[in-house]
Formats: structure tokens, sequence, C-alpha cells
């Protein structure tokens, strides 16, 4: 079956430019995760949805960031107004529940690059 | 300011040899760990998980050890191959962060033919 499917897999805009990412789960999966990978900062925790609850929205850096879920399938983060150092892979991935018994499953993520 | 990168940890082998890659966790309420592998361009890849009552899992070529007393995770590769060559991270989750993945650093295998 097809994995977790992320769009574009490469991003350039300049400084000060909106920027909205896409992610489409492992389809039957409830959860949904968002992280980012730089090289200063390794991989770290950002957002994640869990079937219609509200999210946990505790990792997002700041209020420049957000995402929405539609529908419990796909998900896009936007990111507002944005700074050289946004910029970093962001990776999606998605389990069955969000309990932590269950792997999550990542896609390859989107390269943003900010001028 | 500069950006400074992470350094690695690296582990070269040879091929067919056996690869041991080690992982220190911070959180004493983690309950659940996972290895991921990471090839040049790619997301993280599942290989392994393992949940705190039990200290050790097999899988293909795989084994993962854990010890809860000094919170210390090891990936084994057995007879590794080329393809192996990747970053390997270790991940935790449990306790009040549910859902939430805290990462290693992650650690560089170079597999020579």
């Amino acid at each position: 079956g097809a994995g977790v499917s992320q769009s574009p897999s490469n991003k350039v805009t300049e400084k000060g430019k909106d920027v909205e990412l896409r992610c489409d789960p492992i389809s039957g999966h409830t959860a949904l995760y968002w992280y980012r990978q730089s090289l200063g900062q390794g991989l770290e925790f950002l957002i994640y949805f869990q079937g219609n609850s509200a999210p946990d929205k505790s990792g997002l850096p700041s209020d420049r960031f957000s995402a929405e879920r539609t529908g419990g399938s796909v998900s896009t983060l936007t990111i507002q107004r944005t700074q050289q150092e946004d910029s970093a892979v962001y990776l999606c991935a998605s389990s069955l529940v969000w309990n932590s018994n269950q792997p999550q499953h990542f896609g390859d993520g989107t390269r943003l690059s900010i001028l | 300011g500069e950006s400074v990168g992470l350094h690695l940890p690296t582990l070269s082998v040879q091929e067919g040899d056996n690869s041991i890659i080690n992982c220190a966790y911070s959180n004493s309420a983690s309950d659940y760990f996972i290895w991921y592998k990471q090839e040049s361009g790619k997301g993280p890849q599942f290989i392994i998980d393992i949940r705190s009552n039990m200290d050790k899992r097999q899988g293909q070529r795989v084994t993962v050890l854990l010890n809860k007393t000094v919170k210390h995770l090891s990936l084994q590769i057995a007879a590794t191959q080329p393809g192996d060559s990747a970053v390997y991270f270790c991940a935790e989750t449990g306790g009040t962060s549910y859902g939430k993945l805290t990462f290693g650093q992650g650690t560089i295998l170079t597999v020579h033919p």
C-alpha cells in the first residue's frame, strides 16, 4: 500500500513569504504528526492530530506556524512570514492510533529553503 | 550568529561484520522505543520497536536491547551489508508525552564492501 506522501518535495521561497506544506497519511491511520529536521536541532516534534480531538500544538516554535487536518485525513502545515531559520526538512508521519504502542511511519519530507 | 551542525557519532564496519549502535535516553517515563534508519534524501524508515516491559526483541537481522536501569538502548545488526549504510536514530515516547517522539542525535553507519 502507499506510504505517507508529502508535497512539494522541495520548496524555495523568499524571506517573508507564506508557505503551505501538504501531507497525505497512510490510509486508515487516525494519527498524524509533523516534525522538523534541521542541522542544528536534529529531529524535533511540532504538532500532532488524533482523530477529531484537538491537536497537540506544544512543539510549534512560534505563532507563525499553524496546521490543519481536514476530514481526518490530509494535513497542511502553514508557515507565515518565513524566516531564514525556518529552513529545514519538514517531515510528516502517521500511525494507526496515537498511543505509544504504534510506530509512526514517515514520508520523505519537504525540504524548505528560505532565501 | 554562526550555525553549528550536529556532530553525529560514526561507526564504520566491514561488510559481513555485526554492528552495534547505542543510544542513551533521558526520560524515565518513556515506555516505547523505536529505531529508525534514514538514508540521504529520505524520511526515517521504521526498523524495530520495543516496549518497556521487554528487554530484548528480534527482527530480521536486527535485535534491539533495552536496559531501563541505565536508560540505554542498542540496535544490533547482524551480517551488515552496504545497503545498511545510513543514519540510525533511536526515538522514545510515553508518560505525559504520548504521541511525541523524542529523537536521539543519530549515528552514521558506513559499511565498507
